[in-house]
């Protein structure tokens, strides 16, 4: 059974940084494109980040809204993901998903991972 | 960006009675594979989204059959044919035919 675990999520002050965690298993680890969506309350779903499997050199993506703030990567020792995120600002408030990517869709999801920017 | 758009963004509906989401992309989601990319996920209160249809109209497991896709080419619809207590909650529709995937803005199904 697939499944994406988060964590790391929290309050944290505008300007500081946060990293979240998703741990992975029942798959591939390597051979699968890893996301992370988020939902800021009461609104929709927005992609953040993208890690490719390992025919694409896991080469990584971030929506204009984070690029240079964020920076995703794995560590293949231990299945797992991380988002990196520095410089938050409170429209980084969001319940942050990990979501397992796979032929134009998205067909695991983690529980999410709760970060709250505010002073 | 491929724009979606979801009509209606609120759906009251009564129990036993069908409901039908459209979706509409500005970009056709025909792949250059042959397939189109067009996905649903339901997310219910509380709960993270879950994977319902994928390419216009394949269930997932364990997805009950009053739930269906179909469309074609920019134009598409989810239909529950008679919906149930347990349908309550947010409809997306997301594209994967092109680089960056989008999504709609969702569907808040809720009963009258």
């Amino acid at each position: 059974e697939v499944q994406l675990v988060e964590s790391g999520g929290g309050l944290v002050q505008p300007g500081g940084s946060l990293r979240l965690s998703c741990v992975a298993s029942g798959f591939t680890f390597s051979d699968h494109f890893i996301d992370w969506v988020r939902q800021a309350p009461g609104k929709g779903l927005e992609w953040v980040a993208r890690t490719r499997d390992k025919a694409n050199s896991h080469i990584t993506d971030y929506a204009a809204s984070v690029q240079g703030r964020f920076s995703i990567s794995r560590d293949f020792s231990k299945s797992s993901v991380y988002l990196q995120m520095n410089s938050l600002n409170t429209e980084d408030t969001a319940v942050y998903y990990c979501v397992r990517a796979i032929d134009g869709s998205y067909d695991s999801w983690g529980q999410g991972t709760q970060v709250t920017v505010s002073s | 960006d491929v724009v979606m758009t979801q009509s209606p963004l609120s759906l009251p509906v009564t129990l036993g009675q069908p409901a039908s989401i459209s979706c509409r992309s500005s970009q056709s989601l025909v792949y250059r594979d042959g397939n189109t990319y067009l996905n649903w996920f339901q997310q219910r209160p509380g709960q993270s989204p879950r994977r319902l249809i994928y390419k216009v109209s394949n269930r997932d497991s364990g997805v009950p059959d009053r739930f269906s896709g179909s469309g074609s080419g920019t134009d598409f619809t989810l239909k529950i044919s008679r919906v149930e207590a347990e349908d309550v909650g947010v409809y997306y529709c997301m594209q994967g035919a092109h680089w960056l995937w989008t999504f709609g803005q969702g569907t808040k199904v809720e009963i009258k």
